[in-house]
């Protein structure tokens, strides 16, 4: 079973729409939670960052965060077309710095 | 601009050869890393240096070498030993200071073994 799992898609939405993507994991060590974005034949961008549980808002973008079930989320709002891309979680413990384990990555495609 | 720079973006490779693709970084950063990234898989570490002349083993280092003598540039060979190599593969790098988990990536090598 892998780490981090989450749904590759893809997920087609109208342009306007609400996205939502998740991850779930299964390492209760994981306190740093992290959204990458990723267009195609591009490196990924960190889009969003969380520390622990808890909710992270930016402009069009929440993430959320749930230790307690493992369960992350990424929410985007009034969704346009330039958000169609990859999006791919990521996430790391404490003691293991700078080596993130990564989602598998869910493909949007945001419809005009 | 600061930035990774990874060359080349397209190799194209023969079974039983080993290739070297290089990478470059101009954000004064301490530590870079590999990864491979397949189709349903995500991205995979390779090989981590959090320091010059300093490296680590990451989750599929077999049938990879790296080197470290500079801390701008983190050479990754992809030896005939891969059992699979195509792929496209990424560097990164990242500060030490502060573990935020952002990684500067680059725009990636994109391998095929013909």
């Amino acid at each position: 079973q892998k780490e981090v799992e989450q749904d590759p898609g893809p997920l087609s939405v109208p342009e306007g729409a609400i996205v939502s993507l998740n991850c779930t994991y299964s390492n209760s060590a994981f306190q740093y939670f992290m959204w990458y974005r990723q267009y195609s034949r591009k490196g990924p961008e960190l889009l969003m960052y969380t520390y622990s549980s808890g909710n992270k808002e930016d402009g069009r973008f929440t993430a959320q965060v749930d230790k307690s079930s493992k369960y992350i989320s990424l929410f985007i709002r009034d969704s346009q077309p330039s958000d169609s891309a990859t999006y791919l979680c990521a996430m790391s413990a404490s003691d293991s710095w700078g080596k993130l384990q990564f989602g598998a990555g869910t493909q949007v495609v945001v419809t005009p | 601009d600061g930035g990774i720079t990874q060359s080349p973006k397209y190799l194209f490779r023969k079974e039983g050869q080993n290739v070297t693709l290089s990478c470059e970084q101009n954000l004064n950063h301490d530590a870079m890393y590999w990864y491979r990234q397949d189709p349903g898989q995500g991205l995979r570490l390779i090989y981590y240096s959090q320091i010059v002349n300093d490296f680590q083993k990451g989750d599929i280092a077999e049938g990879y070498s790296v080197s470290r003598e500079k801390k701008e540039s983190f050479p990754l060979t992809v030896t005939s030993a891969q059992k699979n190599p195509t792929a496209f593969y990424l560097c990164a790098s990242s500060r030490t200071e502060v573990n935020t988990g952002e990684l500067f990536f680059g725009e990636g090598s994109r391998l095929t073994v013909l």
